[in-house]
C-alpha cells in the first residue's frame, strides 16, 4: 500500500503566495522526513528536511510544519517565485539499519507570474 | 558538488532484449540506488548497494539485476526487457551520516522498451 501519500497533486499560484504541499504517511516508525524538488529533465534535489522530535524546520522561503500525533506535515512555500515551478516529493524513512525511502507521488507546482 | 552521472540519457531497447544502465558517484558515498520514477507512482526502489561487492533487493526487485563492482559504479540490468519497465530509472548515492541519509540522484535515464 501507498506508504507516504500527499495532496493535492497539482497546485497553482500565484507569484508572491504562499504554497501549501500536505504529506502523511502511514507507518509510525518514520521519524525522517526529506522533502525533495525535481525539475523538469533532471533528478531530485533534496529542499529540506525534518526530523520527527521536531514540529517545524525552516530553511528561508521553505517551511516544514509536523503533527506527529496525526502523522502528517506539510511544506509551505512563502512568496513563491516563477523559479519554484516544479515537482515535489515527500519522502519517509525510519532510523534503524539501513535506509529505505519511501516517496510519495509528488505534487506538481505552477507559480504563475 | 556532488556528482552522480548517469549514461545513457536516453535508451531505446527492443523486448527480450538486454539493457545495462550505467551509473558513476565520485561523492565517495558507500550508499548506491536504483529507483526508476512513473506518472501516478513516484519514485520506487528497485535496488540499492552499501558498497562495492554489494547488492540488495529493493521493493520491485522483478525483472532486475544490480552490480556494484566498485565504490564508484553501480549497474541496472534487463537481462529480458519488457514493455512494462518502460520508465525513466534514477541512480543515487546517499551520504548515510547519522541516519539522516541525504541522497544525491543523477538526471536520470528514460528507457523505451519496445
Amino acid at each position: 500500500q501507498q506508504q507516504v501519500r500527499q495532496s493535492p497533486q497539482s497546485l497553482t499560484v500565484w507569484e508572491g503566495e504562499t504554497a501549501i504541499l500536505n504529506c502523511s504517511y502511514e507507518n509510525s516508525a518514520f521519524d525522517y522526513f526529506p522533502w525533495y524538488q525535481q525539475f523538469p529533465g533532471e533528478g531530485p534535489a533534496l529542499l529540506i528536511s525534518i526530523l520527527s522530535v521536531s514540529n517545524k524546520k525552516e530553511d528561508g522561503r521553505f517551511t516544514i510544519f509536523f503533527n506527529k500525533r496525526e502523522k502528517k506535515l506539510s511544506l509551505h512555500i512563502a512568496d513563491s517565485q516563477p523559479g519554484d515551478s516544479a515537482t515535489y516529493f515527500c519522502a519517509a524513512s525510519t532510523n534503524t539499519g539501513y535506509q529505505n525511502f519511501y516517496f510519495g507521488k509528488g505534487t506538481s507546482l505552477t507559480v504563475i507570474p | 558538488e556532488a556528482a552522480v552521472t548517469q549514461s545513457p540519457r536516453n535508451k531505446v531497447a527492443v523486448t527480450g532484449g538486454k539493457v545495462t544502465l550505467s551509473c558513476n558517484q565520485t561523492n565517495n558515498h558507500n550508499n548506491m540506488y536504483w529507483y526508476r520514477q512513473d506518472t501516478g507512482h513516484g519514485l520506487r526502489l528497485i535496488h540499492y548497494s552499501y558498497g562495492a561487492g554489494s547488492t540488495e533487493k529493493g521493493d520491485i526487485p522483478d525483472g532486475y539485476k544490480a552490480s556494484r563492482p566498485s565504490q564508484e559504479n553501480f549497474s541496472l540490468i534487463l537481462e529480458l526487457a519488457t514493455p512494462s519497465q518502460t520508465s525513466v530509472y534514477f541512480c543515487a548515492s546517499g551520504d548515510a551520516g547519522g541516519g539522516n541519509e541525504r541522497l544525491f540522484f543523477g538526471h536520470g535515464t528514460k528507457l523505451s522498451v519496445l
